[in-house]
């Protein structure tokens, strides 16, 4: 079954715009990772935010949570061709459990 | 290695045949998880190695399929008589800490397509 739920599934962006996506889970976290797929392929890891932050930044990304409102937001700022891909979050719940990962929403940030 | 490593790439059978899909994690990555991706779709957990412990195979849709970690480190995912709903990016991934506590390192998947 899928946690969280990624909004809005697919979003197209001028390049240079901000890209904000928000991900919504259902029971409790103990963290949230952030996800990039290009091409259908393999995923490459983004971010990890804890329930315990609020916030974090990595580059031109930053990542909120929320866990009263159970949900977190993607905001990639200044946009670039290159950030076109799908991203996931996924959600982790007690110690030894697989990540859960949403549907994901697919950018496109056009040139 | 420096990456998680999945062969085949792509792998095209007929219906009813069995497959073998192989990966070999991080050198040192405790933990192994197998995904499928159907077409435009999110990740599906299928089963998941930790150490020594026995493996978390509540994600297995069948008893077609089945997956074994030889030494801690290469994993075998198996499915037997394969069907068209099959069809799908197969996808591993490992990780240093078992569970969630840390990042995934993913491999580029296999593209399954039974026909």
């Amino acid at each position: 079954s899928q946690q969280g739920e990624e909004d809005p599934q697919a979003l197209s962006i001028q390049e240079g715009e901000n890209a904000t996506m928000n991900c919504s889970y259902k029971t409790s976290i103990n963290n949230l990772q952030w996800y990039r797929q290009n091409s259908g392929r393999g995923l490459v890891h983004l971010i990890l935010i804890r329930s315990n932050e609020r916030e974090k930044h990595s580059g031109r990304l930053r990542v909120t949570l929320d866990t009263s409102k159970k949900s977190s937001s993607l905001l990639i700022t200044a946009s670039r061709a290159a950030d076109t891909a799908s991203y996931f979050c996924a959600t982790g719940s007690s110690g030894n459990t697989p990540l859960v990962f949403g549907k994901g929403t697919r950018l496109s940030v056009i040139a | 290695g420096a990456g998680v490593s999945q062969s085949p790439s792509n792998k095209v059978t007929e219906k009813g045949k069995d497959v073998e899909l192989r990966c070999d994690p991080i050198s040192g990555h405790t933990a192994l998880y197998w995904y499928r991706q159907s077409l435009g779709q999110g990740l599906e957990f299928l089963i998941y190695f930790q150490g020594n412990s026995a493996p978390d195979k509540s994600g297995l849709p069948s008893d077609r399929f089945s997956a074994e970690r030889t030494g801690g480190s290469v994993s075998t995912l198996t499915i037997q008589r394969t069907q068209q709903e099959d069809s799908a990016v197969y996808l591993c991934a490992s990780s240093l800490v078992s569970g969630t506590r840390d990042g995934y390192t993913f491999g580029s998947g296999t593209r399954l397509t039974v026909v």
